[in-house]
C-alpha cells in the first residue's frame, strides 16, 4: 500500500457512457498526476495538479476531464470514450510539484471501453 | 525515433541468475535516471535513482549510467522469483521536469 488509493480497480464502459475515476492520497502531498499506461507503450503523463490547480494538460482529448477539489482527491471524468482509450490509468502524488524521486503511484484503474 | 528505447522482453531467467536490464536514450540533456518496478496489477514503485553518470548499489540491485553512450542499466544479482515484474526506466532533464519512460521490460525469474 503506497498511500495512494484508486477506485474502481476495474471498469468496463460503453462508448456512450459517462464514468469517473477517483484517486485519494493520504500522504499530505500537494501535487497529483494522472498517467495513462497502454499495452506496449511507455507511461504517458496526462494531467498535473499542484495545490488543486491544473498546471499541465499534455494535449489530452476533451473526452477526459480532470477535477481536483482538494489536494487529497483527484478525479478523471470520462465521456464518449473510444476503444483505443482502453488502458491502465494511474494516479500519482508527490510532496511538491515534480519531485520525481518522491512520487508514489496508485494501483491503477484498468479501463476497458467496449 | 523514441526518446527512450527499452526492450520489452519478455525475459525469463532461472533463480539465482544475474539479470541485466537496459535502456538507451537520445536526449543528451537527461540528467536524472530512475528505475521503477511494477508488479502485475500494481502501480510502479521507485526502485533506484541515479543522478548523472556512475553507479549506485542498493542490496542486490545496481544501477549504472553511461552518459557518453546514452545507456543505462539495472543489474539484479541472485535474482529471486519475487523479482518477477515489469521494470521501467525513466529519465528527466531536471529533478522537477517531466519523466520520460521506457516501454518496460517484463522479467520472470523461475524457481
Amino acid at each position: 500500500e503506497t498511500g495512494v488509493t484508486q477506485t474502481p480497480r476495474h471498469l468496463v464502459m460503453g462508448m456512450t457512457n459517462k464514468k469517473s475515476l477517483k484517486c485519494e492520497q493520504h500522504l499530505g502531498h500537494n501535487a497529483m498526476y494522472w498517467y495513462k499506461q497502454s499495452a506496449k507503450k511507455p507511461l504517458e503523463l496526462m494531467f498535473v495538479y499542484n495545490f488543486k490547480e491544473q498546471t499541465e494538460n499534455n494535449s489530452v482529448p476533451s473526452r477526459f476531464s480532470p477535477e481536483c477539489p482538494n489536494s487529497s482527491h483527484l478525479f478523471l471524468h470520462l465521456h464518449t470514450l473510444q476503444p483505443e482509450d482502453s488502458a491502465l490509468y494511474l494516479c500519482a502524488s508527490s510532496q511538491e510539484l515534480r519531485m520525481n524521486t518522491e512520487a508514489f503511484f496508485g494501483q491503477g484503474t484498468r479501463l476497458t471501453v467496449v | 525515433q523514441k526518446e527512450v528505447e527499452q526492450d520489452p522482453g519478455p525475459l525469463s531467467v532461472p533463480e539465482g541468475a544475474i539479470v541485466s536490464l537496459n535502456c538507451t536514450y537520445s536526449n543528451s540533456a537527461f540528467q536524472y535516471f530512475m528505475w521503477y518496478r511494477q508488479y502485475s496489477r500494481k502501480g510502479p514503485e521507485l526502485l533506484m535513482y541515479t543522478y548523472s553518470s556512475g553507479n549506485k548499489e542498493d542490496g542486490r540491485f545496481t544501477a549504472q549510467v553511461d552518459k557518453s553512450s546514452k545507456y543505462i542499466s539495472l543489474f539484479i544479482r541472485d535474482s529471486q522469483p519475487s523479482d518477477s515484474a515489469t521494470y521501467l526506466c525513466a529519465m528527466s532533464v531536471t529533478s522537477g521536469s517531466r519523466l520520460t519512460f521506457g516501454e518496460g521490460t517484463q522479467l520472470t525469474v523461475n524457481p
